[in-house]
């Protein structure tokens, strides 16, 4: 079974600081993990995905994350985050294979301070 | 293509009454899923479809709800009564293939009051 969980429901950090969001995931088989946004009022947009190939992945708007199957994470980072990245950041787990199952953490709110 | 499409934005209905939230998946696109965001809950799968076919419902909350998809191109789920706490923003989501990402439509927020 799968399933994907968001380290801190709320990150704040200053304009041009790092930003790092925690995502750690169980998957019986081996995993495709995607980041996505979401800004108020609108639907979940997508900013990276891993399917097997590189351990790093980058992905819009400067976001890149780092997949690490002996620790089961796979962290969204940002060396310099802009005001315009306040957000709720979502990571998801689909199973490999023909399942298809997608499923997706709580959520980390962004809140990014002048 | 225009994207997944939801219908309606928003619905705001009296407990009891019957609510149909409707989803237009991308052409081609052969999963949907069924989603509900709360504060409390998060972003909760309720039930998907693979080639019209319903694989996982284990997420639909009860006998409540149910989802439907007739053919490729529709998807309707269904509130019957509806209850105050079924007040969310329920999301559709296509996606081709197993591997692929989703895309997400703008969502129906449903007020029960």
């Amino acid at each position: 079974a799968q399933s994907v969980t968001q380290l801190g429901s709320h990150v704040s950090v200053s304009e041009g600081a790092l930003v790092l969001l925690r995502c750690n995931y169980s998957s019986s088989v081996p995993p495709y993990l995607f980041w996505y946004v979401q800004y108020p009022n609108q639907g979940l947009q997508l900013l990276l995905k891993y399917t097997s190939a590189a351990t790093l992945v980058k992905g819009i708007n400067g976001f890149e994350a780092e997949f690490k199957r002996s620790q089961s994470s796979f962290n969204l980072r940002k060396p310099s985050v802009h005001w315009s990245d306040a957000a709720e950041y979502f990571c998801a787990v689909g199973a490999g294979g023909n399942t298809g199952k997608l499923i997706f953490g709580q959520g980390t709110t962004l809140q990014v301070k002048p | 293509d225009a994207g997944v499409i939801q219908s309606p934005r928003h619905e705001v209905t009296e407990m009891g009454q019957e609510v149909t939230l409707r989803c237009k998946p991308i052409s081609g696109h052969d999963y949907l899923f069924w989603y509900r965001q709360t504060m409390m809950r998060g972003l909760e799968l309720l039930i998907y479809f693979n080639n019209n076919v319903p694989i996982d419902d284990s997420g639909m909350p009860e006998d409540r709800f149910s989802a439907k998809m007739p053919n490729a191109s529709f998807s309707t789920l269904k509130i019957q009564p509806s209850e105050p706490r079924d007040s969310a923003v329920y999301f559709c989501a296509t996606r081709r293939g197993a591997s692929t990402e989703a895309f997400f439509g703008q969502g129906t927020r449903l007020t029960v009051v």
